[in-house]
């Protein structure tokens, strides 16, 4: 069964103060890895596919990278804006079409 | 440009009532469709999806069903709503095929009381 793992559960940065967000996963077969930025009472928002270890992909101030057991969301230098939940989710060539969850990282960053 | 639409936005339901949520896709054809619930402190569970217009799976049992009467409407019911239906209730969609990712809708926030 597939499995997603996030951590820390919550991390609070200062404005600028750049750090990481991981996402451990188990997968017989990988057909894909997301990430989605969620704000409170609103629907997921997707971010990033990566498709195989080695692969990076970067947006504004965000950068996801992955490897055969996790992949990585490097926040560099982050604003308060980008305070939000971060959720990662794996697709599996054995799952059919579900989307495997992690319970998210709540991020705040303060000015 | 593809926009998901769901409604309503939020929803206070005595326990027994009835349900139904509507979510609606523009932009495209023959989605894949999903149903997602997010209760407090767990992550997005599946419920249902359907990849074409006469089928839909099950991915978890429970007093919820759902129906796709038209390729791009997916409805999420229930007969008697429990306590425990309480939740956020989210509509995707995709392609189905490369690259894969899920669009969201924006939710509907259920109360049973």
């Amino acid at each position: 069964e597939d499995q997603v793992t996030q951590s820390p559960e919550a991390l609070r940065l200062q404005e600028g103060e750049s750090s990481s967000l991981n996402c451990s996963y188990t997968v017989s077969g990988l057909r894909g890895l997301f990430w989605y930025r969620q704000d409170p009472g609103k629907g997921p928002e997707f971010l990033f596919t990566l498709y195989s270890a080695g692969e990076e992909k970067e947006k504004e101030r965000l950068k996801a990278t992955l490897t055969k057991k996790e992949s990585f969301l490097h926040i560099t230098a982050p604003k308060p804006e980008d305070s939000a939940t971060y959720l990662c989710a794996v697709q599996g060539t054995n799952s059919g079409y579900a989307l495997n969850f992690g319970k998210g990282t709540s991020l705040l960053v303060t000015p | 440009s593809q926009t998901i639409h769901q409604w309503p936005a939020t929803l206070v339901q005595p326990v027994g009532s009835p349900l139904s949520l509507e979510c609606t896709v523009e932009g495209t054809s023959n989605p894949n469709l999903y149903w997602y619930r997010q209760a407090a402190g767990r992550g997005l569970q599946l419920l249902f999806y359907s990849i074409g217009i006469d089928q839909i799976s099950s991915e978890v049992p429970q007093n919820l069903s759902a129906s796709r009467p038209q390729d791009r409407q997916f409805i999420l019911s229930s007969k008697k709503l429990l306590l425990s239906d309480s939740g956020f209730y989210l509509c995707a969609w995709t392609t189905g095929e490369r690259p894969y990712e899920q669009y969201f809708g924006p939710g509907t926030r259920l109360t049973v009381t």
